[in-house]
């Protein structure tokens, strides 16, 4: 069964470097996704994906954060200035069409340290 | 934002029939229901959506009651490794786009 690959599993880096988190997502899959879990928190949604541009995004994912298709298969989310809060795991999904359920991966541990 | 409310955790016996309810009373007509299981820090795994019928599959069998105000994931013959926080999911935001994650309800499967 395919499924969305993520690299690396576990990234540290320091407070204000930068950091590019990177996604394969399902290859016939139109809409893409990066959502993330504080430790201990829920899963929050960051942004989503479609037609090479931002769909919707939340109030986390600010000026600091963003995203791009690359090419026809990576999906990437970049920090800009890391902060120690932004120490968590984050998740890359895809979906086929608007309505069909997300297919997650498993995930980069992002270490500020 | 919330849209599900669902209680905050569970037990049930290895072997038995697992219900996990779910409430979504301010559904609307199109939405779908969707389910997904997260065991400790792994990825969301999708297990079963529906709109207005039931529906099964392989992992488990969803119950929508007919107003769709509410639903019940059923896995039939819960194992250890069924033990995992399980989230009952509609979209929200602007263009539906998001999947909005509560707190889930944690199941505990007893040996």
């Amino acid at each position: 069964e395919p499924e969305v690959t993520q690299t690396p599993s576990h990234q540290v880096t320091q407070m204000g470097q930068e950091v590019i988190l990177r996604c394969v997502p399902i290859s016939n899959h139109l809409y893409f996704y990066w959502y993330r879990q504080i430790l201990g928190q829920k899963v929050e949604f960051l942004v989503s994906f479609y037609n090479n541009e931002i769909s919707e995004k939340s109030e986390i994912f600010d000026d600091q954060f963003s995203v791009e298709r690359p090419d026809g298969s990576n999906f990437t989310l970049k920090i800009r200035s890391t902060k120690l809060e932004d120490s968590a795991m984050y998740f890359c999904a895809s979906s086929g069409t608007q309505n069909s359920p997300l297919h997650f991966g498993n995930g980069t541990r992002l270490t500020v340290t | 934002d919330a849209k599900t409310t669902q209680p905050t955790s569970m037990d049930c016996a290895e072997g038995r029939a697992a219900n996990l309810p779910c409430n979504h009373s301010t559904i609307s007509g199109n939405e779908y229901v969707y389910w997904y299981r997260q065991i400790h820090s792994q990825g969301p795994q999708y297990i079963i959506h529906g709109l207005k019928n039931n529906e099964t599959n392989e992992m488990a069998s969803l119950i929508i009651t007919e107003d769709r105000k509410s639903s019940t994931l059923i896995l039939p013959h819960a194992t250890l490794r069924d033990t995992a926080v399980y989230y009952c999911i509609v979209r929200v935001g602007n263009t539906g786009n998001q999947f909005y994650f509560g707190t889930g309800t944690s199941l505990t499967v007893i040996p």
